[in-house]
């Protein structure tokens, strides 16, 4: 079963810092691209970055650009998101996704859970 | 960035009612634009992929059309389950951007 598991959210102050992980199982997880989306409370959902199969290139929204980095461990199956000087508009669930909306087959979109990051003082 | 409008934003219907749910793309995608599904405190689930290919397990009263800029999201017959709130995603182009959302509710 494909699987996907985000850890790391918290309440953090503003200025601070977070590193959010999500492990991947059930897929071979070195194949794909992978995303972060974030939703703030009682919003929408708003695509934050990307990250190519290998790592090699990375993509960001202009909102999170210079403060947040996306990472990956293949050999963990691992997907992280190091997130700095978080302001208080970063508050939101935090979905690390395998898209697939534009796939020509079936079953490659998945999403995890989802973190909670609180920036409050 | 592709802007993607979604309508309308909210939507009251009743079990049995037939529903539409679009999204008009600021420039054409193809078909590169999928339809979630989304209930309280839960990750999104994927509808329909492709624009109308219906994700397996996913109950055939979903389907899903459209190619270039404008798309259709239809509900043939609400089921209680399906009262939640949809999202389109276009992923033709960086950044992917998904629709303002649609909250349906039971009337």
């Amino acid at each position: 079963e494909v699987q996907l598991v985000e850890s790391g959210g918290g309440l953090v102050q503003p200025g601070g810092s977070l590193r959010l992980s999500c492990a991947a199982s059930g897929f071979t997880f070195s194949s794909h691209w992978m995303h972060w989306v974030r939703q703030a409370p009682g919003k929408g959902l708003v695509w934050v970055s990307r990250i190519n199969n290998d790592g090699s290139y990375t993509d960001y929204a202009d909102s999170v650009k210079g403060r947040f980095t996306i990472s990956r461990d293949n050999a963990k199956n691992t997907l992280y998101l190091q997130m700095n000087s978080l302001r208080a508009d970063d508050t939101a669930v935090y979905y690390c996704a395998r898209l697939g909306v534009a796939a020509r087959v079936g079953g490659v979109d998945c999403w995890g859970q989802g973190t909670l990051v609180t920036v409050s003082s | 960035a592709i802007q993607m409008t979604q309508s309308p934003s909210s939507l009251s219907a009743s079990v049995g009612d037939r529903v539409t749910i679009t999204c008009r793309a600021s420039q054409g995608i193809r078909d590169d634009l999928g339809w979630y599904q989304q209930k309280p405190g839960k990750a999104p689930k994927v509808l329909i992929y492709a624009a109308s290919s219906l994700q397996s397990g996913v109950p055939s009263r979903f389907s899903g059309s459209g190619s270039g800029t404008d798309f259709t999201l239809t509900i043939s017959s609400l089921q209680p389950e399906d009262f939640a709130t949809y999202y389109c995603l276009q992923d033709y182009t960086y950044p992917p951007t998904f629709g303002q959302g649609t909250k349906l509710e039971i009337k």
